[in-house]
């Protein structure tokens, strides 16, 4: 059973930059038939996606964070990570690492979520 | 791109439940739906429109056509009280509704 996992600060100072890292356990991040993504869910809300990568380093963002957002895969620690740029409040989240399933399009596993909050 | 959900849907223990998610050809796209339970990380109830993951219960079922995807509780128990978000892929981005909590009365 793949399990994955958050890690990073819990909190950041506005302006700066957030990071964190994804470890994945029982499968492996060079799998060919997954991606490897980013889901953030600010207090009280919904469910936002960031982006997902492959292992190869190919990298699809959503638009409306693109310029800010910089994902990264490091294969021999069978990890992923997020960069966000010049946060503020208005990215205080839960952060969610998951595999999406390229063939079934589907979020199939997922990480318990890092709380991020960005305040000075 | 949007997906449009219900804020809330109620419904009464052993009752149908039926949640809703709307979006411009809606149809012609692959509709996942998740269930967030308070406190937790979304988990996959159905993907593909119809396809339940192993270990999901045969009364989560699914439909989409044209503008609307409907997922759709059987026998709605109260373990099944959560936020239920629908989500598609538009443009190799994921696409997300805003979430229905759904409450077992």
């Amino acid at each position: 059973q793949v399990q994955l996992q958050e890690s990073g600060p819990g909190l950041v100072k506005p302006s700066e930059t957030l990071s964190l890292t994804c470890t994945v356990s029982g499968g492996s991040i060079t799998s060919s038939s997954y991606y490897w993504g980013w889901i953030r869910q600010p207090p009280g809300k919904g469910l936002q996606y960031i982006g997902s990568l492959y292992y190869s380093g190919n990298t699809f963002n959503d638009p409306s964070l693109k310029d800010r957002v910089t994902l990264s895969v490091d294969t021999s620690k069978n990890q992923f990570s997020l960069r966000l740029t010049s946060v503020t409040a208005a990215d205080t989240a839960v952060y969610y690492c998951a595999r999406r399933d390229y063939g079934d399009q589907v979020f199939d596993f997922w990480g318990q979520g890092s709380l991020v909050t960005v305040s000075s | 791109y949007e997906l449009t959900q219900p804020p809330s849907v109620s419904v009464s223990p052993g009752q149908t439940a039926r949640i809703t998610c709307s979006g411009e050809k809606l149809g012609d796209k692959y509709i996942s739906w998740y269930q967030q339970k308070a406190g937790q990380s979304p988990v996959v109830v159905l993907y593909k429109d119809t396809k339940r993951p192993s270990g999901v219960p045969e009364r989560f079922s699914g439909s989409n056509s044209e503008t609307t995807a409907t997922l759709t509780i059987s026998g709605t128990q109260a373990l099944d009280e959560a936020d239920y978000y629908c989500q598609a892929w538009v443009s190799s981005t994921a696409v997300f509704g805003g979430g229905t909590k759904l409450t077992v009365l």
